[in-house]
């Protein structure tokens, strides 16, 4: 069966400093891989999104960038944060199909 | 753009009461999804709709697709205060795409009190 996973789970960190989050996803091949932020329990808005590796696409331009290194795993990162990057980070996964994408348990990330 | 709007953005019911949460859109979908979400977690997929006018259960879930794929609904009977969280629905423009991009609605509150 497919488990994605994401981590950290929560992360606290000062303005300007760097970020690195990371989700990888086992049992499946070429997924397609989505990073979604979430305001207070509301909606998502999608980031990035990835067919394959190296293949990145940016929704939303912002202070984050996505890369992806290898064909399950993901990654999210900023050089400098903003106070406006806190959120709750998701990571998702989806294969050709009816469009379903499954999600990891998120990040939540303060910038203080 | 395409939006996909659910109503109502909050509900807070008791126990034992039914309810139904609606999802629409402009655009025509290939299929859509229901997600529930409880705080701190990520969204877990309940159920996928396909075919217009398509109506699929889950125990005291009933979600229905329109007949034009436009809009769905989620009706729970009975509800619990387990069935409390986030409800999200989320439409796909491309179904089979490469893409595989989902619009997501901004989800409907919901509170069971015992």
């Amino acid at each position: 069966s497919q488990t994605i996973h994401q981590w950290p789970a929560t992360l606290v960190q000062p303005v300007g400093s760097p970020l690195s989050l990371e989700c990888t996803v086992e049992g499946t091949s070429n997924p397609n891989l989505y990073w979604y932020r979430q305001a207070a329990g509301r909606g998502l808005q999608l980031l990035f999104y990835s067919v394959g590796i190296g293949q990145i696409s940016s929704e939303v331009p912002q202070n984050l960038s996505a890369s992806r290194p290898q064909d399950r795993q993901f990654i999210l990162s900023s050089k400098k944060l903003l106070l406006s990057d806190s959120g709750f980070y998701l990571c998702a996964w989806s294969v050709l199909g009816p469009g379903e994408q499954f999600f990891g348990p998120g990040t939540r990330l303060t910038v203080l | 753009t395409q939006l996909l709007e659910q109503s109502p953005q909050f509900l807070s019911i008791q126990e034992g009461e039914n309810l139904t949460v609606y999802c629409n859109s402009s655009s025509v979908f290939s299929s859509l999804q229901w997600y529930r979400q409880e705080p701190g977690e990520g969204p877990v997929l309940l159920v996928t709709v396909v075919t217009g006018g398509e109506v699929k259960k889950l125990k005291r879930l009933t979600f229905q697709f329109g007949d034009a794929r436009k809009d769905s609904s989620l009706h729970i009977t009975a509800a619990q205060p387990g069935d409390t969280g986030l409800y999200l629905c989320a439409g796909a423009l491309n179904y089979g795409g490469s893409q595989g991009n989902l619009i997501f609605g901004k989800g409907t509150k919901l509170s069971v009190k015992p």
